[in-house]
């Protein structure tokens, strides 16, 4: 089945820095996702991406997808503590009635204050 | 009030046992989901339905079994529960017509077998 690389797998900056984490894929995908999981709580969507080369932002967060279709990052810009959390992308292929999202394995960040 | 509820929260049983993870919405979506989490292994999909008379088996469905019993309600079974079966469950929700591929998930069953 398809599969996605994400890296890095953990991340430990200090408050005020950027971060940048990335996925790729063996196949191709025709849209982008990027969940963040806060301790405690289940995924929620930060950013989707639906056509390559997209480059999207949401305030302090930005995400591309790239011109392959097998790769996208998300940057956070100034991190703050309450960035704290697992991210996770995700790609899906669409096609006639199925759907199905294929998860990265995540990238855990720890922002020290 | 959540959206996705799920219970119970936290349980805590042994080798052999029959479990229901039950999951309930409010945001009037079609399709629910069934996922697995990991450490180190990220979401993983269980099962999955479309609608009321719709299942579909996802990438690790051996073991478990699910029921639609309503738009709102999936529930998730494990007939006997082994050790490796341990992890945290997640059901999540998805209506087709809004942004694609935004799953919206409740807050997680952690379950752990002894």
């Amino acid at each position: 089945g398809q599969q996605l690389n994400q890296s890095p797998q953990s991340m430990f900056i200090q408050e005020g820095e950027d971060v940048s984490m990335n996925c790729t894929s063996s196949s191709i995908f025709n849209t982008w996702l990027w969940y963040k999981q806060d301790p405690g709580e289940g995924p929620v969507l930060l950013i989707a991406l639906y056509k390559a080369g997209e480059l999207t932002s949401n305030g302090r967060l930005t995400a591309q997808f790239g011109i392959t279709r097998k790769d996208s990052f998300l940057n956070i810009s100034a991190s703050i503590p309450s960035d704290v959390g697992i991210y996770f992308c995700a790609g899906r292929n669409s096609g006639g009635s199925n759907y199905k999202l294929t998860f990265g394995k995540g990238t855990l960040l720890t922002v020290n204050p | 009030d959540a959206d996705v509820t799920q219970t119970p929260r936290n349980r805590i049983t042994k080798t052999g046992k029959r479990i229901m993870l039950e999951c309930s919405q409010t945001k009037g979506h079609d399709r629910m989901y069934w996922y697995r989490q990991d450490p180190g292994l990220g979401l993983r999909l269980i099962y999955y339905s479309f609608d009321v008379k719709d299942i579909n088996k996802g990438e690790i469905s051996d073991g478990y079994s699910v029921s639609r019993q309503a738009q709102a309600k999936f529930s998730l079974s494990l007939e006997s529960a082994i050790p490796n079966q341990t992890a945290l469950y997640f059901c999540a929700t998805s209506d087709g017509g809004q942004v694609a591929g935004e799953l919206f998930f409740g807050e997680g069953s952690r379950l752990t077998v002894l």
